[in-house]
């Protein structure tokens, strides 16, 4: 029962290197959303997918380009990576918009 | 607007017991905790409707008043399994606005 699946659980890049982060979940969830966690911080929303085809921003979408391949896939993508972009990429899903979030195992991020 | 976590920290002994709390600005319609251990995801732990309701899940509790737009978490013969990050969201606009966490050290 596999849940949620992030790629890769670790990732160093140059500034300026592009990536793109993939996210899977085999629950047939609605709902599919981007965190990231820096240090002694809770979670901030990047982008999130209320349902298969549509995206919108989160709180911190600066940087981050996102695409709901399907109802299993949403991925984000980082264009242009900076130091500041440094963090913990948590991927969830949920049935329906704010309900029980089930979460990926997170990506940790360096970018130097 | 972010969720008020309070204490941002607590240390316990095992089998004591603890209460997190978890304060908004506006009005909530309801309000989830998760817990997250070191190195790991966030785990679902409950999720309080408005209406004041109380909910358990072993010897983890939660309340929630909405009038006072605030919930608090109740640990009760903490075990060392308790320990982690607590986190309380509140929704708003289909999403959830997460507090800061409060960090939750159990001894032996």
């Amino acid at each position: 029962n596999a849940g949620v699946t992030q790629t890769p659980k670790f990732q160093v890049l140059k500034t300026g290197q592009s990536m793109t982060l993939q996210c899977a979940q085999d629950m047939n969830h609605n709902s599919m959303y981007w965190y990231r966690q820096d240090p002694g911080m809770g979670l901030r929303l990047i982008y999130y997918s209320a349902s298969e085809g549509t995206t919108d921003k989160g709180e911190v979408p600066n940087g981050y380009n996102v695409s709901r391949l399907n109802k299993r896939e949403f991925s984000l993508r980082l264009e242009s990576a900076a130091p500041s972009q440094t963090s913990v990429y948590f991927c969830a899903s949920s049935e329906q918009g704010a309900e029980e979030a089930f979460f990926g195992q997170g990506t940790r991020l360096t970018v130097v | 607007q972010q969720p008020v976590q309070s204490p941002q920290a607590v240390i316990l002994r095992e089998g004591e017991d603890a209460v997190i709390n978890c304060s908004s600005s506006k009005a909530l319609y309801s309000v989830h905790w998760y817990r997250q251990k070191h190195g790991e995801a966030p785990v679902f732990l409950m999720i309080l409707l408005k209406g004041g309701e109380q909910k358990g899940h072993d010897k983890i509790s939660a309340s929630f008043n909405e009038k006072k737009q605030q919930s608090s978490l109740y640990l009760t013969a903490s075990q060392l399994s308790y320990s982690g990050t607590y986190f309380c969201g509140t929704e708003s606009n289909y999403q959830l606005i997460w507090g800061a966490g409060t960090k939750l050290i159990i001894k032996p």
